[in-house]
C-alpha cells in the first residue's frame, strides 16, 4: 500500500496563484525528494531535501522537510503555465538501500 | 550534460513475446534502478544494481529479470509479455550515495498487444 500520502490529488489554478502540495508519512525518512513528470517523460528532480526543518529553494519553488521527518511541502508562487504537470514526493528511509517511495502525485491543471 | 539514456523509447510487442529494455546510466554513476509506471500511477520500484550486483528487489515479477554490465549499462529482460506489462519503463542512476537524488531517463512505452 501507500506509504505516502500526498495531497491535494490534482488541483486547478489560475495563472499567477500560489501552489501547495504536501506528502506525509507514519514513517521517519532521512531524504525527501520533489520531482515533475511531464507526459510521457521521466520524472525531473526539483528539490532536494536532507535535514529535518531543512527550507530550499530553487526559484518560484520552495520545499521544506517537516521537524517530525515524517512530512515535506512543496510551494510553488506565481504559477505559470509550464507549471502544468504531475509532481510526486518520494522519499527514502534509512537503511532502504536508496529505495525510493513515492507519493501518488499532484496532477496541476492551469485554468486558461 | 549526459543524461540517463534509454533504448528504445517506444516498443510494441504481442502477448507471450519477449522484450529487451536498454539503460545507460550518466557517467560515474555506479547504481541503476528500474521502476515501472502504469498509466495515472506512480513509479513502482522493480529492482536496482551497484557495481554490476542486485542491490534491491522491489515489486519486479519472475518473468523478468534485468542485470548490470561492466560499462554500468543494464538491461531489462521481460519474457512471456502480458496485457498488464504495458506501461511506461523508467530507469534512473545515481552515484552509490545519491546526494542529489537520482536522474531519471525519458523511459521506454511498451505496449504489449
Amino acid at each position: 500500500g501507500q506509504q505516502l500520502n500526498q495531497s491535494p490529488q490534482s488541483m486547478f489554478i489560475q495563472e499567477g496563484e500560489d501552489v501547495s502540495m504536501n506528502c506525509t508519512s507514519s514513517s521517519i525518512f532521512n531524504t525527501w525528494l520533489w520531482y515533475k513528470q511531464d507526459p510521457g517523460e521521466g520524472p525531473v528532480l526539483l528539490i532536494a531535501l536532507y535535514k529535518a526543518g531543512e527550507l530550499t529553494s530553487n526559484g518560484r519553488l520552495t520545499a521544506q522537510f517537516g521537524i517530525t521527518r515524517k512530512d515535506s511541502f512543496l510551494n510553488i508562487s506565481a504559477s505559470i503555465p509550464s507549471d502544468v504537470g504531475i509532481y510526486f514526493c518520494a522519499g527514502r528511509k534509512r537503511d532502504s538501500n536508496y529505495q525510493l517511495i513515492w507519493g501518488a502525485g499532484t496532477k496541476l491543471i492551469i485554468k486558461p | 550534460a549526459a543524461g540517463v539514456i534509454q533504448s528504445p523509447r517506444h516498443l510494441i510487442k504481442e502477448k507471450r513475446e519477449t522484450a529487451t529494455l536498454k539503460c545507460y546510466p550518466i557517467p560515474r554513476h555506479d547504481t541503476v534502478y528500474w521502476y515501472q509506471q502504469g498509466p495515472g500511477q506512480d513509479p513502482q520500484f522493480l529492482i536496482s544494481f551497484y557495481e554490476k550486483m542486485q542491490s534491491d528487489k522491489g515489486s519486479i515479477p519472475d518473468r523478468f529479470s534485468a542485470q548490470q554490465f561492466s560499462d554500468y549499462h543494464s538491461e531489462l529482460n521481460m519474457s512471456s509479455l502480458e496485457l498488464g506489462d504495458s506501461a511506461l519503463y523508467f530507469c534512473a542512476s545515481s552515484p552509490r550515495t545519491p546526494t542529489y537524488g537520482y536522474t531519471f531517463g525519458s523511459g521506454t512505452r511498451l505496449t504489449v498487444v
